[in-house]
């Protein structure tokens, strides 16, 4: 059966912190990862990753695929209080559960 | 810039009632789906459409049936709502189905079923 699965399901830290989020997968039909962040309302686009070793920055956030062991991470550093979401990782349509990141001041 | 509209936000249903979650996208893109979000659970695929005219079954369908309207519209019906069924309802679209192409996501409706 297809699964995704995210580590640590929640996280809190302080501003400044580097934080390393989790996510396996096993899909009959991998395509590609991607991460998603969710505030409020509707999760929003991080990355999508396609090929293993190659690594996808944005500005703070960063993430890399290994489609060997199937797994991506997802890096953000230097925290800060509008980073606290969750994070959602998604391969061929199945979500993970998401990490629920909290950044306290 | 719309992108994808959900209709209502809100809804509050009887155990046993009918409804039906209105979904349009102005993106011309090709796929759509629907997502149910629980706490703890992510978001876990009810239908999708890869394409007009074709409806495909995801993670949890029971309990549902959709329409794939025409290439803007993708609905989804409750026939007898039941509390199981209380949740917040996304809907998504994205060039191609499957995700090598970014899904844009609803606002969602939050559905409470007494």
């Amino acid at each position: 059966e297809d699964k995704v699965v995210q580590s640590p399901l929640s996280l809190v830290v302080h501003e400044g912190d580097t934080v390393t989020l989790n996510c396996s997968y096993e899909v009959t039909n991998f395509r590609s990862l991607l991460w998603y962040k969710q505030e409020k309302k509707a999760p929003t686009f991080l990355f999508m990753l396609t090929s293993s070793g190659i690594e996808k920055k944005s500005g703070r956030l960063s993430s890399i695929l290994d489609k060997k062991e199937l797994f991506s991470i997802l890096n953000i550093t230097a925290t800060q209080t509008g980073d606290s979401a969750i994070y959602l990782c998604v391969a061929d349509m199945r979500f993970g559960a998401g990490t629920r990141l909290t950044v306290k001041p | 810039n719309a992108g994808v509209t959900q209709t209502p936000k809100f809804q509050v249903l009887k155990t046993g009632q009918s409804m039906t979650l209105q979904c349009a996208q102005d993106m011309n893109h090709n796929s759509m789906y629907w997502y149910r979000q629980d706490p703890g659970m992510g978001l876990r695929l009810i239908y999708y459409s890869a394409s007009e005219g074709t409806t495909d079954k995801g993670e949890v369908p029971n309990g549902y049936n959709v329409s794939r309207l025409n290439k803007r519209e993708f609905s989804l019906r409750l026939e007898s709502a039941a509390p199981s069924q209380t949740s917040v309802y996304f809907c998504a679209s994205s060039v191609r189905v499957r995700t090598d192409t970014e899904a844009f996501f609803g606002q969602g409706t939050r559905l409470t079923v007494v």
